[in-house]
Formats: structure tokens, sequence, C-alpha cells
């Protein structure tokens, strides 16, 4: 059981630039989502998802895109990265509501994005 | 809408000294309150998790935490740190929010043993 698997770990970017994180997690969870962590900020809530073929925005959502076209990979997308993009980037699964466990996430190792 | 507040940025104690790091959070009905650890290079991993009856929770590691509904405090606590215990801890509080959990963070506590 690999449990939330991220892909790369690190990565240097030049603005403009393009890429997608890749996120999967083995543990059949419905809710997946997509955090960035900035000193001092803690983790913000860039996306999430509820299911497969299903998106929301959350706190952070500016200059980012997501999509969930299998239920246990969840893909995060920079169009064109500007350094305030600088980052690490966390993706966490869920049961999806129904039970208290479900508020619960877990978390993979993270991406480590630079922009120049 | 909710919000966690952890006041200490950093914090260091020497090897066998007890721990408390603070947390308060904002938050109009019952809250979950959890209490993630993130060693270096590491994603967060859960140490405990209050949900609803005895205040006092036990997690893992050594690690407890107790919950003030009237302080609006969920605060972890160790009775003697190890130096392996050195990483950032996260505060964090859940509600259903946009038809879904949400997990709402604190800025973190990074914390320093000192041999």
């Amino acid at each position: 059981n690999a449990g939330v698997t991220q892909t790369p770990k690190f990565r240097v970017l030049k603005t403009g630039q393009s890429m997608t994180l890749l996120c999967a997690q083995d543990m059949n969870h419905e809710y997946m989502y997509w955090y960035r962590q900035d000193p001092g900020m803690g983790l913000r809530l860039i996306h999430y998802s509820v299911g497969e073929g299903t998106t929301a925005k959350g706190e952070v959502p500016d200059g980012y895109n997501v999509s969930r076209l299998k239920k246990q990979n969840f893909l995060l997308g920079l169009e064109s990265a500007a350094p305030s993009q600088t980052s690490v980037y966390f993706c966490a699964s869920s049961y999806s509501p129904g039970r208290i466990s479900s508020y619960e996430q877990y978390f993979g190792p993270g991406t480590r994005l630079t922009v120049t | 809408a909710q919000s966690v507040t952890q006041p200490d940025i950093h914090i260091t104690v020497s090897e066998g000294a007890s721990l408390e790091l603070r947390c308060n959070y904002s938050y109009g009905a019952t809250p979950y309150l959890f209490w993630y650890v993130q060693s270096p290079g590491q994603g967060l991993q859960l140490l405990l998790k209050y949900f609803s009856g005895d205040t006092l929770v036990q997690g893992i590691k050594g690690f407890e935490a107790e919950f003030k509904r009237s302080q609006s405090s969920f605060n972890l606590r160790k009775p003697s740190v190890h130096w392996s215990d050195a990483a950032e801890y996260f505060c964090a509080v859940g509600a259903w929010e946009n038809a879904g959990n949400m997990l709402t963070f604190g800025g973190g506590t990074r914390l320093m043993v000192k041999p």
C-alpha cells in the first residue's frame, strides 16, 4: 500500500514555462486535495475534488488548473509559471463525507517547485 | 469562516524536557481538531485527532492534546522530548464547507531540540 504518491519530487522552472504535478492514491478515497506550503502560512488549499470528473476551487486557485479523470489520480497544472508559485506542493486524499473519519486527510511527500 | 492560530513560530527545548505547543481556533460549531507533524523533507503525518468525547486525546509518539472549549484551544504536549521530535507541527480544524470536509491549518510551529 503506497498511500499517496507525488511526481516529481523536485522541479525548477523558468518563468512562463508550464508543468503538471501528478498525485496518485491507492486507498480508494473519493476526495483529493492540492495544497501549497509557504513559510509561516501553513498549508493553503489550491483546488480539490469530490470525485472523478469533479473539481472545485480552494483558497488560492489563481494560476493553477486541475483535472481528475481517474479516481486515483489528481493532476495540478501550472500553465505559465511565475516566481510567486515557488512553493512546496502537497497532495492529500480522504474518504467521502458520511463518516467523521472523512475529515482525516492523508498526505503525499510533497513536490518542491522553484520558478526562476 | 474558521481559522487556526499557532502563536509560536519557533520553539527550542532541551532533550528530555517537557513540551507544549499552543493552538487556538475559531469556529462557530463543535470543532474537529487535528495535529500533524512534518519531518524535514517529508509529508504531513497525523499525530492525533479530536472529534468528541474525552477532551484529553492520546496520539502517536507519546504526544497528547487537550481540547478546552472555554479557551478555544487544542494544545499539544509531550512529557519528555526526544531529538527525533525536531520537526514542524501543524494544528488544523475540520469543517464542512462547500460540500466537502475541509481542513484549515495554522501557520505551524517549528520545534528544535537541543542535546
